[in-house]
């Protein structure tokens, strides 16, 4: 059974770095793409971006400036850094596992259980 | 960026109630639309992929269709676990976008 399990800060503060980490079990972390996605309090999702343990990488345009993910195979997790934190920030941020099916697209599943960030001094 | 826009964004129904949900997207993304459902507290749960696909385990009275621009999500006999928030999603391009959500409550 394939597990996502985020870990990181639950409070950080304004101006500074973000950084979660996504424990990846049941699967190895190189047969598949991953993912981070964040929802706002008002529900809303919005896709940070993917990363594959070869170094392909894509992240949404609206946070690429601040945006950093990386893949560590050796202790099969993935990581998360959004700097220059605002309170604009403050979401549960999700990692997921991207599904691809050849002319099917690709979809998130299993998402982690997800981690409260709250950006506050 | 393509727009996802789902109506309605809440909706109350009963027990044994067929529920249509609509998902229209700003440019044409083909099939490549998902629907997930989420229940309080929890992280968002895959049901539908390609538009039409049935993700393994979800119950039969699920269905999706559509293709384009138009998209539907119908529960053809609401359950009392059904009452939950459900999302599109388009795989369409990058960045991935999603609707904002219909609720559907008692």
């Amino acid at each position: 059974q394939v597990r996502l399990q985020e870990s990181g800060p639950g409070l950080v503060k304004p101006s500074e770095t973000l950084s979660l980490t996504c424990s990846v079990s049941g699967v190895s972390i190189t047969d598949y793409y991953w993912s981070w996605i964040r929802q706002f309090p008002g529900k809303g999702l919005e896709w940070i971006g993917y990363i594959y343990y070869s170094g392909s990488i894509s992240y949404n345009p609206s946070l690429r400036s601040r945006v950093t993910m990386s893949v560590d195979t050796s202790k099969s997790q993935f990581s998360l850094n959004l700097t220059s934190v605002t309170p604009a920030d403050t979401a549960v941020y999700y990692c997921a596992r991207i599904t691809l099916e050849v002319g099917g697209g690709d979809w998130f599943d299993p998402w982690g259980q997800g981690t409260l960030v709250t950006v506050s001094s | 960026d393509i727009q996802m826009t789902q109506s309605p964004s809440s909706l109350s129904a009963s027990v044994g109630d067929r529920v249509t949900i609509t998902c229209r997207s700003s440019q044409s993304i083909s099939r490549y639309l998902n629907w997930y459902q989420q229940t309080p507290g929890k992280a968002p749960k895959v049901l539908i992929h390609a538009a039409s696909t049935l993700h393994n385990g979800v119950p039969s009275r699920f269905s999706g269709s559509g293709s384009g621009t138009d998209f539907t999500l119908t529960i053809s006999s609401l359950q009392p676990e059904d009452f939950a928030t459900y999302y599109c999603q388009q795989s369409y391009s990058t960045p991935n976008t999603f609707g904002q959500g219909t609720k559907l409550d008692i």
